[in-house]
């Protein structure tokens, strides 16, 4: 099965600088890769995807590439606010036999000191 | 739409008790998921189903069985509670796009 390697563990950053996140996966066949945001307490919200035919996406302060070549995708987010404090998953997705799953990477915890 | 509802929200349980947690989708989603996500840890799938009637095993089943008796409801059961299932669980739906929309997440303890 799909595994997803996510990095760093735990990241500071002051406010207005640039936070970058990497994940790596091993599925070659695995064909979305979303970003998840958590605050504490609640839910994992969708911030930005990207699929396999697409090598870059922006959404305001927040990019995500990929390098299908390297089995690597990174979350950028440029302009840090103390409000983008959470923890930040990755996760890869694809078929797998006749299923489609998700795995996710195990999470940064992302500190935007004011 | 109410989305992904799940109940309870919160509940402590004595080792060796049973419970169901309750979700409930309104987005006629075939693909239906649950995760444990345990305190600083990823999210860890414990079964899915593709639709009404069909459910499979994801990563962490042991200690629980789910069913899809329709395209709605995808109830997981805990049986003989352990305190290795203290964990926050969170149930999911699958629609246009491949999108995932998570529930509010139960948070349980087992003591």
């Amino acid at each position: 099965g799909e595994n997803v390697e996510q990095h760093p563990s735990t990241l500071s950053v002051q406010e207005g600088d640039s936070a970058v996140i990497k994940c790596t996966y091993s599925d070659s066949a695995s064909n979305y890769f979303p970003w998840y945001k958590q605050e504490l307490g609640k839910r994992p919200q969708l911030i930005i995807d990207i699929r396999s035919n697409v090598g870059e996406k922006k959404d305001q302060r927040i990019a995500v590439t990929l390098n299908k070549t390297a089995k690597h995708f990174s979350l950028h987010i440029t302009e840090t606010q103390p409000e983008d404090s959470a923890v930040y998953f990755c996760a890869a997705s694809g078929m797998e036999g006749s299923n489609y799953k998700l795995t996710f990477g195990k999470g940064t915890l992302l500190t935007v000191n004011p | 739409n109410a989305g992904v509802t799940q109940t309870p929200k919160f509940r402590i349980l004595k080792i060796g008790q049973s419970m169901t947690l309750q979700c409930a989708q309104d987005m006629n989603h075939n693909y239906m998921y649950w995760y444990r996500q345990d305190p600083g840890m990823g999210l860890k799938l414990i079964y899915y189903s593709v639709g009404a009637g069909i459910t499979d095993k994801g990563e962490v089943p042991n200690g629980y069985n789910v069913s899809r008796s329709t395209t709605e409801d995808f109830p997981l059961r805990l049986e003989l509670a352990a305190p290795s299932q203290t964990s926050v669980y969170f149930c999911a739906s699958m629609g246009a796009g491949n999108t995932i929309y998570f529930g509010e997440g139960s948070w349980l303890t087992v003591v």
